[in-house]
């Protein structure tokens, strides 16, 4: 079974600053899907950013990107320019292209950003 | 731009009673799926629903809980009996028959047993 670890419970940065989240997976497919999705005090589950792992290119989305490294099973992202929004909780997640295609999520990280 | 939504928003109920918590999916998603967030805790899978059937499930999902897709809109998870332990928020997605597609989340429902 597929298993995503998130090992920075907690990160803070300064606003303005870029901050770096760390995610690492474990898997035996070759082709899959990740996802760093944010959750604010509101609970809601919002899309940040999606990777392909066939794709070798990093994903990119405005101030948000990642560092995918397949043979390493790591998927970071990078905030830039970090603003008091983007404070909450940024889980990652994994995605099989089989089955249900259900999404596995790691433990979260809490990001602060301090004014 | 079309959203998943989910009823109620906070629902309240006393240990051993039976809850059912409402999702209305994007209208034309195929994939629909139910996860579970205890509090402070990570979001993990509960059931997943294709062609009318449950098509994957996880341990968490025991004989307490069920789905359903009543009419053409609707995608219910009923807990017949729940327990302290249910409490937790849970969230409804869904998916078009793409493969590789977005899985849209609804804003979840709050389910706090006493």
């Amino acid at each position: 079974a597929q298993t995503v670890t998130q090992s920075q419970p907690e990160m803070s940065v300064q606003e303005a600053e870029t901050v770096t989240l760390s995610c690492t997976y474990d898997t035996s497919e070759s082709d899959y899907y990740l996802f760093w999705y944010k959750q604010p005090p509101s609970r809601q589950m919002i899309l940040v950013i999606r990777q392909e792992a066939y794709k070798q290119q990093n994903a990119t989305e405005n101030r948000f990107s990642v560092n995918f490294q397949k043979a390493a099973k790591s998927f970071s992202l990078k905030i830039s320019d970090s603003q008091l929004g983007d404070a909450a909780m940024y889980f990652c997640a994994y995605r099989s292209p089989e089955g249900a295609q259900k999404l596995v999520f790691g433990q979260g990280t809490r990001l602060t950003i301090n004014p | 731009e079309p959203e998943v939504t989910q009823t109620p928003s906070h629902q309240v109920t006393q240990m051993g009673q039976e809850v059912i918590l409402r999702c209305v999916p994007i209208s034309n998603h195929l994939y629909f799926y139910w996860y579970r967030q205890i509090l402070g805790q990570k979001v993990e899978f509960l059931v997943s629903f294709y062609n009318n059937e449950i098509s994957e499930k996880s341990e968490i999902f025991d004989d307490q809980f069920s789905v359903e897709r009543p009419d053409g809109s609707n995608f219910t998870l009923k807990i017949r009996s729940t327990k302290l332990e249910d409490s937790a928020m849970y969230f409804c997605a869904s998916r078009t028959g793409t493969g590789g597609a977005e899985q849209y989340f609804g804003p979840g429902t709050r389910l706090t047993v006493t």
